[in-house]
């Protein structure tokens, strides 16, 4: 059975950091890609980030290019999301979310965490 | 990267069908056959009900369907029931991106 959980928001202040985990269980986490997609209160799905089953590539919305930092430890079945500079409009519940494939096609999200809520608020 | 369009809100009463339209570019609806669409009950995670345009996943029922046309894709539901009032978002593959999603439409069960 496919488990994502996600951990690591909570409050924190304009232009600091935080680092979201997600970890996986009931499959084989290095053969999958990875998203994170957030939603801001009362607002609709983005697309975060993405990085492939290997980790060798990864992409970026653009609305946290260079602020944001995708990872995955495949031995610890662990995906992580860094946030640097963080603005009161990153906002949002993080999700997590799988691949149906490698990362690298155009797979729907097939499994999906029940996400973690980050506020940036002074 | 700009969000995918669909309208903010859709009606029927139960029994009937709607359609949910998604339109985007050639960069992406247009592009490729991997659209996705997924329902989104309140406070809940969303859920996968169509991908690479027209396939449902195990489990989802086959009152949903799934059609693209050009840069447009739609979301049939048929036989609408009281459980399918719900968001629901379409989303796209875009090369060397992240998924593209659409602005999100609200089914209301009359």
């Amino acid at each position: 059975q496919v488990h994502l959980v996600e951990s690591g928001g909570g409050v924190v202040q304009p232009g600091r950091s935080l680092r979201l985990s997600c970890a996986a269980s009931g499959f084989t986490f290095w053969s999958f890609g990875m998203h994170w997609v957030r939603q801001a209160p009362g607002k609709g799905l983005e697309g975060v980030a993405v990085i492939w089953s290997d980790g060798s590539n990864e992409y970026y919305g653009d609305s946290v290019k260079g602020r944001f930092t995708i990872s995955r430890d495949n031995s610890k079945n662990t995906l992580y999301l860094h946030m640097n500079s963080l603005r009161a409009e990153d906002t949002a519940v993080y999700y997590c979310a799988r691949d149906g494939g490698p990362g690298y096609s155009g797979y729907g999200l097939d499994y999906w965490g029940q996400g973690t809520l980050v506020t940036v608020s002074s | 990267q700009s969000a995918l369009t669909q309208p903010a809100s859709v009606s029927g009463s139960p029994g009937q069908s709607i359609t949910i339209s998604c339109t985007g570019t050639s960069s992406d609806v247009g592009g490729y056959n991997y659209v996705s669409w997924y329902q989104q009950h309140s406070g809940k995670a969303p859920k996968l009900m169509i991908y690479d345009v027209s396939t449902r996943p195990s489990g989802v029922s086959n009152r949903f369907s799934g059609s693209k046309s050009g840069n447009t894709a739609s979301l049939t539901i048929s036989g609408l029931q009281a459980e399918d009032e719900a968001d629901y978002y379409c989303s796209s593959y875009a090369s060397s991106s992240t998924r593209v999603f659409g602005t999100g439409t609200k089914v209301t069960v009359l």
